[in-house]
């Protein structure tokens, strides 16, 4: 299977703190994804980064692609309440066509 | 903008009846999948059509059926539901663009089975 983990499962913090989150994978990929999740809400698109790109930057949201070891982080910086949720990688592969394979999630709390 | 539509939101069957998980996409998007969530699992893939009239298999696809008779509409039949399809159920519309394809995701179905 594609699935990749994330580490940690779950992640507590203060506000204000930064918040960095991995995801690992286990054969090639065009792109990996990372997904929000509020609870009971579906999954929203946060950034995506391509296999030819190291580094890409959202607004407070920095994503790190490592293709030689096979992962990738998510770093959210001067987190907030608001930022408590799970999150998601998912990974295009080749040859995949239109499948997004999704780990298995970190769980963000965020405390004031 | 409505996005991706599942209906209903909350279901308690009883093992053994039948169900279809309604899902619609006002996007415009060919390719469409069903997910479903359980804890410590991730999202696994069920089935999703590459457009109407053609569907697949994903990695989970047993005990579902699928249909795709119009670009909008992805509904997710359970055939005789058991206890183990208890699980939160999400439909995905994808876009494709310059980098790749992303998406989007419906507000889920917990669906019970008693």
């Amino acid at each position: 299977s594609q699935q990749g983990e994330e580490d940690p499962q779950a992640l507590s913090i203060q506000e204000g703190e930064n918040a960095t989150m991995n995801c690992s994978y286990k054969t090639s990929i065009n792109n990996l994804q990372w997904y929000r999740q509020n609870s009971g809400r579906g999954l929203v698109h946060l950034i995506l980064i391509r296999s030819n790109e190291r580094e890409k930057h959202s607004g407070r949201l920095r994503v790190t692609l490592d293709t030689s070891k096979k992962s990738s982080s998510l770093l959210i910086t001067a987190s907030r309440a608001a930022d408590t949720a799970s999150y998601f990688c998912a990974k295009q592969r080749p040859g995949g066509g239109n499948k997004l394979t999704f780990g298995t999630g970190t769980q963000l709390k965020v405390e004031l | 903008n409505a996005g991706v539509t599942q209906t209903p939101k909350f279901q308690v069957l009883k093992t053994g009846q039948s169900m279809t998980l309604q899902c619609a996409q006002d996007m415009n998007h060919e390719y469409m999948s069903w997910y479903r969530q359980d804890p410590g699992m991730g999202l696994r893939l069920i089935h999703y059509s590459v457009g109407a009239g053609i569907t697949d298999q994903g990695e989970v696809p047993n005990g579902y059926n699928v249909s795709r008779s119009t670009t909008e509409d992805f509904p997710l039949r359970l055939l005789s539901a058991a206890p183990s399809q208890t699980s939160v159920y999400f439909c995905a519309s994808i876009a494709w663009g310059g980098p790749g394809l992303e998406a989007f995701f419906g507000q889920g179905t917990r669906l019970t089975v008693v």
